[in-house]
């Protein structure tokens, strides 16, 4: 069955630490996304691809840089984790201009 | 610029009524609109898109949305509501000529037995 596959599901990290969360989709999809969810709010859109090797922009980029080795690989590097950044993080996978396939989600909480 | 409103935070019903909740969008070309639900602990699923044709769409669990273009919305509707649709609601928007879907802050719903 085709899903978006999120790991880990949750992790705890350190002020000033790195953090890579990693998202793989076997839909076959040409379009990733990384969003966070903050308690309270709706989806705020970080960076996604629709190529391997090439990423963009979303919303709210600063502070997280994002990675698209594959069709079906799609990672978020938080170079230097801050308080800030504890939310919950969901990655999307889409054909494009249609419905999305998100992914279970990631609890990440800063420390 | 894109951007959608959800301007309901919360709605409350008793089950057997009828739902409705509201989304407005703002985008100068044709839009491409979708509802998502959430349930409590979980992600979220797609249960209806919107992108040409008929105005009202049908989805899955038993939804509706009907696009209006005169005022920019798309609400999400069903009839009767039942506990389990208690969840929260996005609406999104996706423009016809960019890349991005921009999801409204959420409609928490509860419905009461």
């Amino acid at each position: 069955e085709a899903a978006v596959t999120q790991s880990p599901r949750s992790k705890v990290a350190v002020t000033g630490g790195k953090v890579t969360l990693s998202c793989h989709q076997t839909n076959n999809h040409d379009y990733m996304y990384w969003y966070r969810q903050d308690t309270g709010h709706g989806l705020r859109l970080i960076h996604y691809s629709y190529v391997a090797d090439s990423t963009e922009k979303g919303d709210i980029p600063d502070g997280y840089k994002a990675s698209r080795p594959s069709q079906e690989n799609f990672s978020l590097i938080l170079e230097l984790a801050s308080l800030s950044q504890t939310a919950v993080y969901f990655c999307a996978s889409s054909p494009g201009h249609s419905d999305y396939t998100f992914g279970s989600g990631t609890r990440l909480l800063v420390i | 610029a894109q951007s959608v409103d959800q301007p309901d935070a919360h709605v409350t019903l008793y089950e057997g009524a009828s739902l409705e909740l509201r989304c407005s969008y703002s985008y100068s070309a044709a839009p491409y609109l979708f509802w998502y639900v959430q349930y409590p602990g979980q992600s979220l699923q797609f249960l209806l898109k919107y992108i040409t044709g008929d105005a009202v769409v049908k989805g899955t669990k038993g939804f509706e949305a009907e696009f209006r273009k005169s005022n920019s919305s798309f609400n999400l509707k069903k009839s009767p509501a039942h506990w389990s649709d208690s969840a929260k609601y996005f609406c999104a928007l996706e423009g016809s000529n960019t890349d991005k879907v921009v999801f409204g802050t959420g409609t928490r719903l509860q419905v009461s037995p």
